[in-house]
Parts: C-alpha cells; structure tokens; sequence
C-alpha cells in the first residue's frame, strides 16, 4: 500500500520569507500524480499544486513550486514570499493513475506566519 | 461555477443512531469521493462514487455506505453510530477522468455523544 510521510507537524515562518514543506511517499508505481493541499480554518481543502510523476519538470504556481526527486521519492513545497494568508494546514497526497480520485494523504503540517 | 456543497455543515447525533450526509458536486462532475478526517487517523478514504456506481472503497466496517443518483449528487450514510466516528466528512467531486482534480467540499463535522 502507498504511504505519505510528513515528518514535519509544524513549521513557522515569517512574513515574506520563504519555507519548504517535506514530503516522502512510497510506492512501487512509476505512474502517479501527487498534489499538496492546503486546509484554513474554514476547514475547506484547496489545491495548491500538482505534479505528474512523467513529468521531470517540477510544477510552479505563482508563490508555490514543488522540488520533486522521483527516485529519492520526495515531494517537498517551497512557498516564497509568504503572506499572513499562507498560514493553513498543509497536505501532501498521493494518487495513482487508473484510480480515478482516491487520495492518500500525509498527516499535515501546520504552517505559521509571524509578521 | 458552484463549488462542492455538503450539507448539513453541523450536526450532533447519540450513540447508537444513524446519520445521513449529503454531497452535491461541481455542475458536470460524476465521481464523488468520501474522506473522513480525524486528529488520530488524519485523513482516510471511504469511497469513491462514478456515474452510480462504487468504483472505490477504503478500509471501513460495514456500517459506512454510499449512494449516488443519477444527478451525481451523493450521500454517505452511518448506521449504529459510536463515539470514534466524530469527524469531519469531506466530500470531493471529480470530472472523473484520469488525471483530472479533485475538488472539495467545506466538510460535516460529526459529533457523536
């Protein structure tokens, strides 16, 4: 079975700094997509980026990239120039391809934003 | 374009009862996916409904089911409720093709007394 480790429960940052999010999985696919999450206080979960494992290319989106190693298995978040909105619960997960939508998901970690 | 709406957004329910909850997709999404979210278990999979049909299905007892109607709108159901099952259930919907994301709902959170 897939597992999703992240080993870090909780990070801070300051305000327009940047930080990085860890994140290893296992599997024994060599097709699969891999996503972080993101979960406010409204408790609403937001995607925030995607990554195909065909892909070498790491993913990009705005402030967020993602530095993927496929052979380290590891999928870490870089958020850059954080802002106070940032602060959230961050979920790394994992789906095959052929599955359709079921998600395994990382424990999270619980980002904070200090001015 | 709505996004997912699950309803109701509270609810609390006795020990021994059973519950229904409901999950209206994205406007021309036919996959609906299940997760309950706990502190201890984190977030696990319940199910996965296509176009009526269970495609999916995560490590639950019986007493966890699903449905979906032709308008791809779901409801999960939990019969012979106990305390551990006090949760946030968070419903996806999917266009259900390969690769395509998963949207969320802003979750029911369940309290068992």
């Amino acid at each position: 079975a897939q597992t999703v480790t992240q080993s870090q429960p909780e990070m801070s940052v300051q305000e327009a700094e940047t930080v990085t999010l860890s994140c290893t999985y296992d599997t024994s696919e060599s097709d699969y997509y891999l996503f972080w999450y993101k979960q406010p206080p409204s408790r609403q979960m937001i995607l925030v980026i995607r990554q195909e494992a065909y892909k070498q290319q790491n993913a990009t989106e705005n402030r967020f990239s993602v530095n993927f190693q496929k052979a380290a298995k590891s999928f870490s978040l870089k958020i850059s120039d954080s802002q106070l909105g940032d602060a959230a619960m961050y979920f790394c997960a994992y789906r095959e391809t052929g599955t359709a939508s079921k998600l395994t998901f990382g424990t999270g970690t619980r980002l904070q934003v200090t001015l | 374009k709505a996004g997912v709406t699950q309803t109701p957004r509270y609810l609390i329910k006795t020990r021994g009862q059973q519950v229904t909850l409901s999950c209206s997709p994205i406007s021309g999404h036919r996959s609906v996916s299940w997760y309950q979210q706990t502190p201890g278990q984190g977030l696990q999979f319940l199910f996965e409904y296509f176009s009526e049909t269970q495609r999916n299905k995560g490590n639950f007892p019986g007493r966890f089911s699903g449905r979906q109607f032709s308008n791809s709108r779901s409801e999960m159901n939990v019969s012979t409720l106990e305390l551990g099952d006090s949760a946030l259930y968070l419903c996806a919907s999917s266009a259900g093709g390969f690769g395509t994301e998963a949207f969320f709902g802003q979750g029911t959170r369940l309290t068992v007394v």
